[in-house]
């Protein structure tokens, strides 16, 4: 069974800090990686996609990914409250699109 | 824009009972198709995927079944419901395309009394 390994949290996270938050796989054969968002009671929502190793950016939020170690992390730069969350690290596994999730790192945003 | 519908909300239903749910997408064609459920505080568990109408692969073995009997409607029934079978139930497609992600429906709470 191919992981998806993610620490479970809470995070917790000054207004205005930047969150960290990290995400490690298991199959070195992956070769794409999403970031989700989950508020409580509600779907999960994408917010970052990486395919190469390196930083890609958008808005307040950078993925990162190195693939020779097998990880990728996600920063929240300027936290507000609207960002408490749980986020969910997910990895291509196997053909036809499918993914495997991990169980998600829940931050919380203190004023 | 793609947009994928599901219903219902919320449900609830006495142990025994069959379950039927159903999920659509607009906007796209040949979208592979998924359906997951997620217990309280855990993640995602696939329960089905299909890459095309009648097609239809199981991850689990469990009390549920699926069907796409339309290229953009996913169905998820079972003839009789377990008190386990409670849950969140999310459906999502993507692209047929590689390394797609996955979008999500709002997804269906279903308690089972």
């Amino acid at each position: 069974q191919k992981e998806v390994e993610q620490n479970s949290g809470p995070l917790s996270v000054p207004e205005g800090a930047i969150a960290s938050l990290n995400c490690t796989y298991s199959d070195r054969g992956s070769q794409s990686f999403f970031w989700y968002r989950q508020y409580s009671g509600k779907s999960p929502e994408l917010i970052m996609s990486i395919y190469s190793n390196g930083d890609k950016e958008d808005g307040r939020f950078t993925a990162q990914l190195n693939k020779a170690s097998q990880y990728v992390s996600l920063l929240i730069r300027d936290s507000q409250p609207s960002d408490s969350a749980t986020y969910l690290c997910a990895v291509n596994r196997g053909s036809w699109g499918k993914l495997q999730f991990g169980a998600g790192t829940q931050v919380v945003v203190t004023p | 824009s793609q947009t994928i519908h599901q219903w219902p909300a919320t449900l609830v239903q006495p142990v025994g009972s069959p379950l039927s749910l159903e999920c659509t997408v607009e906007g796209t064609s040949n979208p592979n198709l998924y359906w997951y459920r997620q217990a309280a505080g855990r993640g995602l568990q696939l329960l089905f995927y299909s890459v095309g109408i009648g097609q239809i692969s199981s991850e689990v073995p469990q009390n549920l079944s699926a069907s796409r009997p339309q290229d953009r409607q996913f169905i998820l029934s079972s003839k009789k419901l377990l008190l386990s079978d409670s849950g969140f139930y999310l459906c999502a497609w993507s692209d047929r395309a590689s390394n797609q992600p996955q979008h999500f429906g709002d997804g269906t709470r279903l308690s089972i009394l």
